[in-house]
């Protein structure tokens, strides 16, 4: 267990609608990423928060959004979901930003038919 | 742009093969590697590489960073069904880790 959890771990929605994925970091860490792994791709770079506020941006959608919170959970909004969307999302954090290791959740699979 | 690159994309070997898994990148920030490992769910951290030429090890894994020529390592000895799965190697520049896409490795018994 990594103690970074996710929520929820499957989700099936349909084409044009809007989901939330949620992520609590483990105890202390101030930072939080973003990634999306589809079946034939690596894992893509989305967004790094830290302390609340945005460092970093990948090749993220304009119809993604992302925030941090001050519990430091974080939030990732996926809206006019199409079925490319569908992959695993994995929300990893990390407790020191230069030399730290990055600690996955166990994914959220989202699925859009 | 920032890139990091794994070969081969997929290897199969027998059990107790030994394996080397090569990662290269090009960084403008590099700030340490890292090495994980994947099966089917969350990756899980190996190593964490900051300074060449040092030898990270853990039981039959060992890996080591050539910062001169921008590259990294990571070999399995005596290789076991246990070991199948995709290696993945990412480079933290400061404000974001970029992964390579992989190398997905199948041991036979």
């Amino acid at each position: 267990d990594s103690g970074v959890t996710q929520t929820p771990k499957h989700l099936i929605t349909a084409t044009g609608q809007r989901v939330t994925l949620r992520c609590s970091p483990r105890s202390g860490d101030l930072s939080v990423y973003w990634y999306q792994q589809s079946l034939d791709q690596g894992l893509q770079f989305l967004i790094h928060y830290y302390n609340g506020e945005e460092r970093a941006k990948g090749n993220i959608l304009e119809r993604f959004s992302a925030q941090q919170f001050p519990d430091l959970h974080s939030e990732l909004n996926l809206s006019s979901l199409e079925l490319g969307d569908s992959a695993l999302y994995f929300c990893a954090s990390s407790g020191q930003v230069n030399t730290g290791e990055l600690f996955f959740g166990e994914g959220s699979r989202l699925t859009v038919l | 742009e920032d890139k990091v690159v794994q070969s081969p994309l997929s290897l199969v070997v027998h059990e107790g093969d030994t394996v080397t898994l090569n990662c290269s990148y090009e960084v403008t920030n590099f700030r340490s590697l890292l090495w994980y490992k994947q099966e089917k769910k969350a990756p899980t951290f190996l190593f964490m590489l900051t300074s060449s030429g040092i030898e990270k090890k853990s039981g039959r894994l060992s890996s080591i960073l050539d910062k001169k020529e921008l590259f990294s390592i990571l070999n399995i000895t005596a290789t076991q069904t246990g070991d199948s799965a995709v290696y993945l190697c990412a480079v933290n520049t400061g404000n974001q880790f970029y992964f390579g896409t992989g190398t997905s490795l199948t041991v036979i018994p």
